[in-house]
């Protein structure tokens, strides 16, 4: 099926650094969707944009809805130890039905 | 209840065995999604229920695979005949239309 290209596929930071990471696609989207993932739990959304260049942010994230539709990317600023995770992007279609990414797995050494 | 909620968290079948998982959504949402997340892997959409029909289920790898939906609530996703490649964590979303998704914690199934 339709696949995101999301990448870097890990990163091992250390606390207080930048992270980013992005997401491209040859399909365009409606939305794009950030989500992080916890073991053993569901993704948990992070931030949601909804128009062609719109710019967002959420605390420390900031993330952004390409112009072409076909990508995204999120920044995570000044990491703390309880950033580790798995983030996933996510395009949507008009009814909400969403394609991932494959995950970027982000460890952060205190 | 708050969140969506799965169940069983945790199911270990036997090979060729049928299973049924559920899903509670969270209360009012209309829409309800099922994915699939193979270890280490994105989730994979599955099927996409409104109200109580599904007009995409363009997701389901078989015919081994299907899903209902009633009451505009609960939703059951079975697998029949589970081969080993079924082992994933089935993810259950729901939402308000037009809304992202809000995600349960899974289903964590191991077909032995």
């Amino acid at each position: 099926g339709q696949q995101l290209n999301q990448s870097p596929q890990s990163m091992f930071i250390q606390e207080g650094e930048d992270v980013s990471m992005n997401c491209t696609s040859s399909s365009i989207f409606n939305t794009w969707l950030w989500y992080k993932q916890d073991p053993g739990e569901g993704p948990v959304l992070l931030i949601a944009l909804y128009k062609a260049g719109e710019l967002t942010s959420n605390g420390r994230l900031t993330a952004q809805f390409g112009i072409t539709r076909k990508d995204s990317f999120l920044n995570i600023s000044a990491s703390i130890p309880s950033d580790v995770g798995i983030y996933f992007c996510a395009g949507g279609t008009s009814y909400g039905k969403l394609t991932f990414g494959q995950g970027t797995i982000l460890t952060v050494h205190p | 209840g708050a969140g969506v909620s799965q169940s069983p968290s945790n199911k270990v079948t036997e090979k060729g065995k049928d299973v049924e998982l559920r899903c509670d959504p969270i209360s009012g949402h209309t829409a309800l999604y099922w994915y699939r997340q193979r270890l280490g892997q994105g989730l994979e959409f599955l099927i996409y229920f409104q109200g109580n029909s599904a007009p995409d289920k363009s997701g389901l790898p078989s015919d081994r695979f299907s899903a209902e939906r009633t009451g505009e609530s609960v939703s059951t996703l079975t697998i029949q005949r589970t081969q080993q490649e079924d082992s994933a964590v089935y993810l259950c979303a729901s939402s308000l239309t037009g809304s992202p998704l809000h995600f349960g914690n899974g289903t964590r199934l191991t077909v032995t």
